[in-house]
């Protein structure tokens, strides 16, 4: 399978403790996007990656929140000191760099705080 | 904020086109409009994206009109397995970030 990939699929966690996800894109793409989704709305967006560089980052990303991309190539989702808030699905995904193009999305990683 | 506004939910009978449509009011020149798609508990699916003309792929047509004030995404024939929630965006972008900014989105059922 080509296509992007998360890991874990599903992860609960005790409220306090960190956690930390992965996403591998699709080989060659050089943006990379984290989304947050809660159940009933539309994914929203908490940061992005040109290579390893991280360009842009919503308000939504707390200073509990840290991504990193440190090869340009897979990313890291990392939630310190987890709250029951925290409780939704993340998202990866990944485009080319054209300016043109569609982004490609994993299936998520569904994080449950208790 | 999302720039574009969708109903919050349509019904259509199974193998009947269901017409999905999307306001952006305020898209400017270059923006492109985008349609992903996502069924329950998996990742947005991309379904199709246009600038000013009409385009079509095999899983869909998009119709937007001439001022771009407007689209519709257009599911020929129906199935129930096109249930899902219908998201239109509008994709912003300076300085090359071109981020994909979604809204609730149109949840579609496709009606046996």
């Amino acid at each position: 399978d080509t296509g992007v990939s998360q890991n874990p699929r599903h992860k609960i966690t005790k409220r306090g403790q960190n956690v930390t996800f992965r996403c591998d894109p699709i080989s060659e793409h050089n943006r990379l996007y984290w989304y947050r989704q809660t159940l009933g709305q539309g994914p929203e967006f908490l940061t992005y990656f040109q290579n390893e560089a991280q360009l842009e980052k919503s308000r939504l990303l707390s200073d509990r929140f840290s991504a990193e991309r440190p090869k340009g190539s897979f990313s890291t989702l990392e939630i310190q000191r987890t709250e029951q808030g925290d409780s939704a699905m993340y998202l990866c995904a990944s485009s080319t760099r054209d300016r043109v193009t569609e982004a490609f999305f994993g299936q998520g990683t569904r994080l449950t705080v208790v | 904020d999302a720039k574009t506004t969708q109903p919050t939910s349509m019904d259509c009978a199974e193998g009947r086109a269901a017409n999905l449509p999307c306001n952006h009011s305020t898209i400017s020149g270059n923006e492109y409009v985008y349609w992903y798609r996502q069924i329950h508990s998996q990742g947005p699916q991309y379904i199709i994206h246009g600038l000013k003309n009409n385009e079509t792929n095999e899983m869909a047509s998009l119709i937007i009109t001439e001022d771009r004030k407007s689209s519709t995404l257009i599911l020929p024939h129906a199935t129930l397995r096109d249930t899902a929630v219908y998201y239109c965006i509008v994709r912003e972008g300076t300085s090359g970030t071109y981020k994909y900014i979604f809204g609730t989105g149109t949840r579609l059922k496709v009606l046996a």
